[in-house]
């Protein structure tokens, strides 16, 4: 059984720091990987989607990549700002599983003026 | 911009009352999904739907059921509710096919309470 692990649970930095979020999975027979914000008591919102055969996918500030034979991704956030401020999952889509994603727990992240 | 709306933000019922949760999205989806988030647990997979009339068990469907009539709606049925099945409630949609990446679009959520 697929598991993704995020770590740490929780972070805090000043403003214009960089940072990196960790995602891990246990089942390397993923078909995508997939990041998203979620601010507090709303859904949440993809940021970024890594398919198996991509190492890295970019978007404005963040950057995710992706070592599937390790079975790790990271999201990097640059010049990080206040705005930044949320939690941060990171689900996998296996080859195997057709529509279902497992999820991580998430990091929530919270950027200090 | 894809738009998933749930019906509620916010739902308080009794134990033991039917409570039913509606989501939308207008983008002509074919799968929907509904999600439970809890502290702890993170987001846990109920139900889900790749085509009208069509539904599949998630991770934890007991107490749960759902109803696709139509392509652009998901409801999510507790029968009976429980204080248990306090929690928040999301909903999801993508399209079906691998080559468009499947992104998966929320709704804002409905957090329900039993009481």
């Amino acid at each position: 059984k697929q598991e993704v692990t995020q770590i740490p649970a929780a972070l805090s930095v000043p403003e214009g720091e960089n940072l990196v979020l960790n995602c891990s999975f246990t089942d390397s027979a993923i078909y995508n990987l997939q990041w998203f914000r979620q601010d507090p008591g709303k859904g949440l919102t993809s940021l970024l989607l890594i398919q198996s055969s991509q190492r890295e996918q970019t978007s404005g500030r963040l950057n995710a990549s992706l070592d599937k034979s390790s079975g790790r991704s990271t999201l990097y956030i640059a010049a990080s700002q206040p705005g930044d401020s949320a939690t941060y999952l990171c689900a996998v889509r296996m080859e195997t599983s057709g529509s279902r994603l497992t999820f991580g727990e998430g990091t929530q992240l919270t950027v200090n003026p | 911009d894809v738009k998933v709306t749930q019906s509620s933000r916010y739902l308080v019922k009794r134990t033991g009352e039917k409570v039913f949760l509606e989501c939308v999205q207008d983008m002509d989806h074919e799968n929907m999904f509904w999600y439970r988030q809890d502290p702890g647990l993170g987001l846990r997979l109920i139900y889900f739907s790749y085509d009208v009339k069509m539904k599949e068990k998630g991770d934890i469907p007991e107490g749960y059921s759902v109803s696709r009539e139509k392509k652009e709606r998901f409801s999510l049925i507790l029968e009976s509710a429980s204080t248990n099945q306090t929690s928040m409630y999301l909903c999801a949609s993508s399209f079906l096919h691998l080559r468009l990446g499947q992104k998966l679009h929320f709704g804002n959520g409905t957090r329900l309470t039993v009481t």
